[in-house]
């Protein structure tokens, strides 16, 4: 079955404690992406990764990192957790289907990973 | 920049009721729009989509036309029933390199009762 894989699903970590999510995907698509969503504000983009050792900031990257040493894995990394950065979290990968003016991308999102920093 | 505006929720309806759920966008040129569903406890999963303009997309009886006169995307669906309940996202792509980014609106839960 075509997925993708958060885990942990739930996480309640102290402030400046490290932690990493994981995420994995079977599907073998280039593009992987971290989001965060948040009541009013949708999901909002943290991190990119277009293919294997390349990463890019997204919209919100202050306090994350992320590596993508494979192509089905990309884990996203809080060095320092604080407060602020309780939220869902949501993997997806994308692919692009179609071709010419009828051509798009659909992405597949994982279950998300329920994180509290207290 | 791309932005996603949709109408403030919650929504509760019930049964067979008439749902409309509005999107409207900012973007340079035209392009793909989508709703995404996410039901409770999941991730989000696409629903429908329009890759052009007028193209109307649909899917599981949910509707939404792509109009660029208005730029609009609303969601319409005739007789929802309880296991429509969930938050919808209007989305649309960032394009070019970045192609797999998505801007979503704030997202609408919609509550279905018997």
């Amino acid at each position: 079955e075509a997925q993708v894989t958060q885990n942990p699903r739930y996480l309640i970590t102290v402030t400046g404690k490290k932690l990493t999510v994981t995420c994995s995907q079977n599907m073998n698509h280039e593009y992987m992406s971290w989001y965060r969503q948040d009541p009013g504000l949708g999901l909002r983009q943290i991190y990119y990764s277009m293919n294997v050792e390349v990463t890019d900031k997204g919209d919100v990257p202050e306090g994350y990192k992320v590596s993508r040493k494979e192509k089905r894995n990309f884990p996203l990394i809080l060095e320092s957790p604080s407060p602020n950065q309780t939220s869902l979290y949501f993997c997806a990968s994308s692919l692009r289907v179609g071709k010419g003016p009828d051509r798009y991308t659909e992405a597949f999102f994982g279950q998300g990973t329920r994180l509290t920093v207290v | 920049g791309d932005s996603v505006t949709q109408m403030e929720g919650p929504v509760t309806l019930s049964e067979e009721a008439f749902l409309t759920i509005n999107c409207t966008y900012t973007a340079t040129g035209y392009p793909s729009l989508f709703w995404y569903v996410q039901y409770p406890g999941e991730g989000l999963q696409l629903l429908l989509k329009a890759t052009k303009a007028d193209d109307k997309g649909s899917n599981k009886g949910f509707e939404a036309t792509y109009r660029k006169e208005t730029t609009s995307f609303h969601l319409e669906k005739g007789s929802v029933q309880v296991s429509d309940s969930a938050v919808y996202f209007c989305a649309l792509p960032a394009g070019g390199t970045s192609y797999g980014k998505l801007t979503f609106g704030q997202g609408t839960i919609l509550t279905v009762h018997p």
